[in-house]
């Protein structure tokens, strides 16, 4: 199976900051990688499909990079409300699989 | 607005089968352009796939978890919904776990709230 690994596990930062999470591969994986926010007690949230794709409703400073191993999800000035685990997830080949988690904490 | 509502035991006996049932709301388990599943997370850890099932009764599972796991569509007229069936389970099966839409393309785009289960005597 794909293996996604995240970096960093947790990132502790402060509100305006630009916040950066890398998600490799163990396989080239195309562009089929998708990002998910999780609040506490909530269901994970899509935020960004196919890598780069924006999704109806997210935040514009919510954005995604990268292709084939190494995808990258970035938050441009960070607010409160973005404190939560982000996951990324792959969709190119059974099973389906997901990274470990970022825990972002503000 | 498509809801998806899960349903079942809060606890279940090691060795046991755990049930549960996804009822959805706005939206038709025939739809042709979409798959349905279950998605699980351990108390505090992250989120494995269990496996999907497509209208039509076409089914894909984790292989982890190949042999213990049955999704199924009730085909019932008055009804909605999709179950998960997980034999022989023990404590590292302990989790919320989720029904979820996904669409054509596998990426996962409604979720249920989400239930706890747990393995416990």
């Amino acid at each position: 199976e794909i293996v996604l690994t995240q970096s960093p596990d947790f990132q502790s930062v402060t509100p305006k900051e630009k916040v950066t999470i890398t998600c490799r591969a163990s396989q080239s994986i195309g562009g089929s990688l998708h990002w998910y926010q999780q609040k506490p007690d909530q269901s994970p949230k899509l935020l960004i499909k196919f890598a780069s794709q924006s999704i109806s409703g997210v935040p514009s400073r919510f954005s995604g990079s990268g292709s084939g191993t190494d995808f990258t999800l970035t938050i441009n000035s960070l607010e409160a409300e973005d404190a939560a685990t982000y996951y990324c997830h792959q969709t190119s080949t059974l099973p389906w699989t997901f990274g470990q988690g970022t825990k972002v904490e503000i | 607005q498509l809801q998806l509502q899960e349903s079942g035991p809060g606890l279940v006996k090691p060795s046991e089968t755990l049930s549960l049932t996804c009822s959805v709301s706005g939206g038709s388990i025939g739809s042709t352009d979409h798959y349905w599943g279950w998605i699980r997370q351990p108390p505090g850890k992250g989120l494995e796939w269990i496996g999907s099932i497509f209208y039509s009764g076409s089914t894909y599972y984790n292989p982890s978890l190949k042999n213990r796991v049955t999704i199924s569509v009730d085909t019932s007229k008055s009804k909605n919904q999709f179950s998960l069936k997980l034999t022989s389970v023990t404590a590292a099966d302990t989790a919320v776990y989720y029904c979820a839409r996904f669409s054509s393309t596998w990426l996962i785009d409604y979720w249920g709230q989400g239930t706890l289960v747990a393995v416990s005597s």
